[in-house]
């Protein structure tokens, strides 16, 4: 069976600090992997999504990027965080696209 | 941008009741999905309905679409407490998944 991870599940950095939260997926080839962000009470706001290694589109132009350097392995990352940054980060999977995702359990960051 | 709102933003109902919620959007869609998701934690698939169908049933969950009002309902029947949670839709476009602001349901004891 399919299995997504997300670590670290909690982090607290200071502003200006660097940041790399990473996702993998286990059980199935080829997905297309997503990172979202959650503010507090909201819905998903989606930053990253990919398709394949290498291919990473972007939704929202803002302090962050993502990578996909294996088949299975999505990072967010950023060079200097800000305040704003702070949020629910999730992960999640699809085998096609638009079809059902499959989330990770999700990294809860707070930017001091 | 938003694709699609769910309605009520918030919903408290006795255990055992029904609940109810709604979710509109704006363009046309292949198919509308609806997710829970336990606060802290990530989102649960629960269904997925296809344009060209109606109702769509799975356990105590029961989802219909309507096109031509482009809009769909989740009922939980018999709410239990562990059903608390906040529960979300998700249209595609330009295959990707949008997701609403999702409704807060909670089951009072």
């Amino acid at each position: 069976s399919q299995t997504i991870h997300q670590w670290p599940a909690t982090l607290v950095q200071p502003v200006g600090s660097p940041l790399s939260l990473e996702c993998t997926v286990e059980g199935t080839s080829n997905p297309n992997l997503y990172w979202y962000r959650q503010a507090a009470g909201r819905g998903l706001q989606l930053l990253f999504y990919s398709v394949g290694i290498g291919q990473i589109s972007s939704e929202v132009p803002q302090n962050l990027s993502a990578s996909r350097p294996q088949d299975r392995q999505f990072i967010l990352s950023s060079k200097k965080l800000l305040l704003s940054d702070s949020g629910f980060y999730l992960c999640a999977w699809t085998q096609g696209l638009a079809d059902e995702q499959y989330f990770g359990p999700g990294t809860r960051l707070t930017v001091t | 941008s938003q694709q699609g709102e769910e309605d009520p933003q918030a919903l408290s109902i006795q255990e055992g009741e029904n609940a109810t919620m709604n979710c509109s959007y704006k363009t046309s869609i292949n198919n509308l999905q609806w997710y829970r998701q336990n606060s802290g934690r990530g989102l649960v698939h629960l269904i997925l309905i296809r344009s060209n169908e109606r109702e769509k049933h799975s356990g105590r969950l029961r989802v219909t679409l309507d096109t031509s009002k482009k809009s769909s309902s989740l009922l939980i029947t018999a709410s239990r407490a562990a059903d608390t949670a906040s529960y979300f839709c998700a249209t595609d476009r330009d295959d990707k998944i949008i997701f609403g602001k999702g409704t807060r349901l909670h089951i009072l004891p």
